[in-house]
C-alpha cells in the first residue's frame, strides 16, 4: 500500500514547539513532503525530504528516516498564526498521495 | 504574477445539473491536478494530467470528467452522476510529473442543493 499515517490533531502552546508526526508504507516510496493549510484556504508547501535527516527552513523542520518509514514536522516557537492543518504527502511517480491531515490547535 | 486561479470561490447548484469548475495557471507548468476535500478530510485525487491532451483517473474519478485541450486550463465537470458532490474542489499543478511540490489555486466551494 502507499498510505500515510499522522495524528489528527496536536494542541500546544505559543511560544513552544511542536512535531507532528507521520509513517508511510514503503511501496512506491520516493520521498516525503509536508503541506500547511489553513481554514478555508489552499494547502502551500512547506518542505521535501528526500533522504534521511533534517531539512531547517526557518521555524519549521522536518526529518525522514527511511528505515523507519518516518518523518516528521517541527514548528518551533509556535505563533497563533500557524494554527492550521498540516499533512504529509508521498511523492511517486506521477503523482503524490496525501495523509489526512494533523489539525494544529495553539493556546495562548 | 504567476500563480492557480480557480473559480467561482462558491457555486450553488441544484441536484442533477452539471457543473464546470474552471482551472487556469500561468506558471508554464505541465501537470495540473483535480482534489477534493470533504471536512476534516484530507486531499482526495480525482483526475490529473501530465501533458496536454491527456489525463488519468485518480482515486475518486467516478462521477467527474476532464479536458487538457490546452496547457494553462483544466477544467473539472461535476456530473450528475456524482452522487455527493457538495465539497470543496481544489487544483493544483506541477512543473513536472511526479514533483512534490504543488502549487494550489484558492479552491471552489460546491454547494448542492
Amino acid at each position: 500500500g502507499q498510505s500515510l499515517e499522522q495524528p489528527s490533531e496536536v494542541t500546544a502552546v505559543e511560544g513552544a514547539i511542536v512535531q507532528i508526526n507521520c509513517t508511510y508504507q514503503t511501496s512506491g516510496f520516493y520521498g516525503l513532503s509536508w503541506y500547511q493549510q489553513h481554514d478555508g484556504g489552499a494547502p502551500t508547501f512547506l518542505s521535501y525530504n528526500a533522504l534521511d535527516g533534517l531539512e531547517e527552513t526557518g521555524r519549521f523542520s522536518s526529518f525522514l528516516s527511511r528505515s523507519d518509514s518516518y518523518g516528521y514536522l517541527l514548528l518551533q516557537e509556535l505563533q497563533m498564526k500557524d494554527s492550521a492543518s498540516y499533512f504529509c504527502a508521498r511523492g511517486g511517480d506521477d503523482k503524490i498521495i496525501f495523509g489526512k491531515g494533523t489539525r494544529l490547535h495553539i493556546l495562548p | 504574477d504567476g500563480g492557480i486561479t480557480q473559480s467561482p470561490k462558491y457555486l450553488f447548484r441544484k441536484e442533477g445539473q452539471n457543473v464546470t469548475l474552471s482551472c487556469e495557471q500561468n506558471l508554464n507548468h505541465d501537470a495540473m491536478y483535480w482534489y477534493r476535500q470533504d471536512p476534516g478530510q484530507g486531499l482526495r485525487l480525482i483526475y490529473y494530467s501530465q501533458i496536454v491532451n491527456d489525463f488519468q483517473k485518480g482515486d475518486i474519478a467516478e462521477g467527474y470528467s476532464v479536458s487538457r485541450e490546452k496547457k494553462e486550463s483544466f477544467p473539472l465537470t461535476v456530473t450528475s452522476a456524482q452522487k455527493n458532490p457538495t465539497a470543496f474542489y481544489l487544483c493544483a499543478s506541477s512543473l513536472a510529473r511526479g514533483s512534490n511540490e504543488q502549487f494550489f489555486g484558492p479552491g471552489t466551494r460546491l454547494t448542492v442543493l
